[in-house]
């Protein structure tokens, strides 16, 4: 059963610092990683999709790898924000093949200005 | 091009009570999914929907919980009766198809934040 977990659960960093969430999960037979933003209240954002075969994917300030063998992924956020502030999930699709993610509990970020 | 709409965003009810919610996925996305999570969790899959047909409800308590999607676009999500612990906040996705490949992508809508005293 695959199980994804998130290091720490709560993160809290001055603004401008570079940083780095962790995903890890159990079973490495994944067809693909995903991160998401929550913000209170609201539904979930995706950032970054990484496929099975790939290493890693940016967006702006994101960097996202992957690290099938090992069963990790990381999230770097560079030059954080206060608007950054938010709970980031990671998620797996795994080889069920019906598209069904599996999250981890998530790590929530605070930004101080 | 719009996103996923759910109603409503919050609901407050009794246990024992009955409550529905609405989903309305992307224009020509054939998939949808209910995701319940439960506060300090990640989301955990309910029950994902190819057009009108059922894909995966393993995890749906189906004693209380029911789900349907009668024309393959909208859906409502039941709880009947409900129990303390399913407060919680019932988020709804939908993606292309699903599969492997990008157009498998989900696009989650605001949720529905429920209550149960």
């Amino acid at each position: 059963k695959q199980e994804v977990t998130q290091i720490p659960a709560a993160l809290s960093v001055p603004e401008g610092e570079n940083l780095v969430l962790n995903c890890s999960f159990t079973d490495s037979a994944i067809y693909n990683l995903q991160w998401f933003r929550q913000d209170p209240g609201k539904g979930l954002t995706s950032l970054l999709l990484i496929q099975s075969s790939q290493r890693e994917q940016t967006s702006g300030r994101l960097n996202a790898s992957l690290d099938k063998s090992s069963g990790r992924s990381t999230l770097y956020i560079a030059a954080s924000q206060p608007g950054d502030s938010a709970t980031y999930l990671c998620a797996v699709h795994g080889s069920s093949n019906t598209g069904k993610l599996i999250f981890g509990q998530g790590t929530t970020l605070q930004v101080k200005p | 091009e719009a996103g996923v709409a759910q109603s409503p965003r919050y609901k407050i009810i009794e246990k024992r009570q009955s409550v529905a919610f609405w989903c309305n996925p992307i224009s020509g996305h054939a998939t949808l999914y209910w995701y319940q999570q439960i506060l300090g969790q990640g989301p955990k899959l309910l029950i994902q929907f190819q057009n009108n047909g059922v894909v995966d409800d393993s995890q749906l308590p189906k004693d209380r919980f029911s789900a349907e999607r009668l024309k393959g676009v909208d859906s409502t999500l039941k709880i009947q009766p409900a129990k303390l612990e399913d407060s919680a906040v019932y988020l709804c996705a939908s993606s292309l198809t699903f599969g492997t490949g990008s157009s498998y992508e989900q696009y989650f809508g605001p949720g529905t934040r429920l209550t149960v005293t």
